[in-house]
């Protein structure tokens, strides 16, 4: 089993400035068979990036995934208020699926 | 509209059983895997299995094998996850999301919005 995990656990910045969340695998992840999710109090998650670097329908373009391998990377270009939630990086690659334990974005 | 809707909110004893339900619609529900996810309490996702509507082909994480039982109704569209004895750690937020494999090659593209089960005496 592919185990992800995310870094930091939590993450605090203020709107306007740019966020970079982690995720590293114990395996390699084929083909780039990995998502990020986001997902606020009290909602479902959201999908966000697949393939490591394809924004899902309706992303705005200040979301950008990257990385290969064993290292990806979630960038947010610039924090709306509405992006301080908590962000999830999954494999799609290699049963089981997995995720990683979550990054919390909070406001400073 | 694309979407799942799931079944309400749960209160069980423990040893009782329980299903509960993912419907889809907006789309054709034979040619998508769903998966269930489960959220305990102020934790984080756990991908329990998925299921092929079509032909009714499922995976279950090692996590999950012989804890739960997934099953689908193609009829009525509808995807299922039950228990034949719950567990007071089973308590949690349950989502079924579908696969989406054309564009995303296996990602979760559309959440249902949740169903918050309880197993407590």
């Amino acid at each position: 089993e592919i185990v992800l995990t995310q870094s930091p656990g939590t993450l605090s910045l203020s709107p306007g400035e740019r966020a970079t969340l982690s995720c590293r695998a114990s395996q390699s992840v084929s083909s780039s068979y990995l998502a990020w999710y986001q997902q606020k109090p009290g909602q479902a998650p959201r999908l966000l990036i697949y393939g490591a670097s394809s924004r899902a329908t309706g992303i705005p373009d200040r979301f950008s995934g990257s990385g290969s391998g064993t290292d990806f990377t979630l960038t947010i270009s610039r924090l709306e208020p509405e992006d301080f939630a908590v962000y999830y990086c999954q494999q799609y690659g290699s049963s089981p699926r997995s995720f990683g334990q979550g990054t919390k974005l909070e406001i400073k | 509209e694309v979407q799942l809707v799931q079944s309400g909110a749960e209160v069980k004893k423990p040893g009782e059983s329980l299903k509960i339900s993912c419907k889809g619609s907006g789309y054709s529900f034979t040619s998508y895997w769903i998966g269930w996810v489960r959220q305990m309490p102020g934790k984080g996702l756990e991908w329990m299995g998925i299921i092929y509507p079509g032909d009714s082909d499922t995976r279950y994480s090692p996590s999950f094998q012989g804890q739960v039982t997934i099953s689908a109704d193609k009829s009525i569209s509808t995807a299922y996850l039950q228990w034949s004895s719950l567990k007071a750690s089973d308590t949690a937020m349950y989502y079924c999301a579908r696969r989406e494999v054309t564009m995303t090659r296996g990602a979760f593209d559309i959440w249902g919005q949740g169903t918050m089960v309880t197993v407590s005496s």
